[in-house]
């Protein structure tokens, strides 16, 4: 079945530090991609998303490149502030595997001034 | 622009006891879904609603029960609750496939 794996956590960063946090997924037919973030006390909130391959995603100096070669979304940055602490999410969403939303198991980030 | 608005924000219940969390979206969206969120586990499907008048079982639907009220509504049903249902609900909403899930402040659920 359909399914994201993303990097484990807690990442611990100084600020101003270059991030990557590693999603790869397994889906059966053409998946949209997408990061969510969660900050303390909150819902998901959407932050990038990539509907087909090679495209990619960015906000708020994230970035994210869905590689469908290597079934990856690893989302980056190239300097990270301390109000990016948060909770980030991968999630794929594939049409007719029951229009559902898959979800890794969310990295928490704790940046540092 | 109020989104996914969930109620209640928090809520103890004793074990054996029911209750219904509510969900409301004003997007005019056709899918809803419930979520639960457990520490090291990330968000599990219970149940979603690919439009109005149809519900379909998700990943852990065991103890709950779905209404879809009408577009709009969408409410998550604890006949018994039991400790394992302790958790953060999260309820979301999608216009279509391949579109973005929006999602309310969630449910802070202790069962005690």
């Amino acid at each position: 079945g359909d399914s994201v794996t993303q990097m484990e956590g807690p990442v611990t960063l100084s600020e101003e530090a270059f991030l990557t946090i590693n999603c790869t997924y397994t889906a059966t037919g053409y998946p949209s991609l997408f990061w969510y973030v969660q900050y303390p006390g909150e819902g998901l909130q959407l932050l990038l998303k990539a509907t087909k391959a090679d495209d990619k995603g960015s906000n708020k100096g994230f970035e994210a490149t869905y590689r469908k070669e290597t079934t990856s979304f690893h989302l980056e940055k190239g300097s990270v502030q301390v109000s990016d602490s948060a909770v980030y999410f991968c999630a794929l969403f594939a049409a007719g595997t029951g229009n559902q939303f898959y979800f890794g198991t969310g990295t928490s980030l704790t940046v540092i001034p | 622009n109020a989104g996914v608005t969930q109620t209640p924000k928090f809520q103890v219940l004793k074990t054996g006891q029911s209750m219904t969390l509510q969900c409301a979206q004003d997007m005019n969206h056709n899918s809803m879904y419930w979520y639960r969120q457990d520490p090291g586990m990330g968000l599990r499907l219970i149940y979603y609603s690919a439009s109005e008048g149809t519900t379909d079982k998700g990943e852990v639907p065991n103890g709950y029960n779905v209404s879809r009220l009408n577009k709009r509504e969408f409410s998550l049903r604890l006949e018994s609750a039991a400790p394992s249902q302790t958790s953060v609900y999260f309820c979301a909403s999608s216009e279509s496939q391949n579109t973005e899930a929006f999602f309310g402040q969630g449910t802070r659920l202790t069962v005690v």
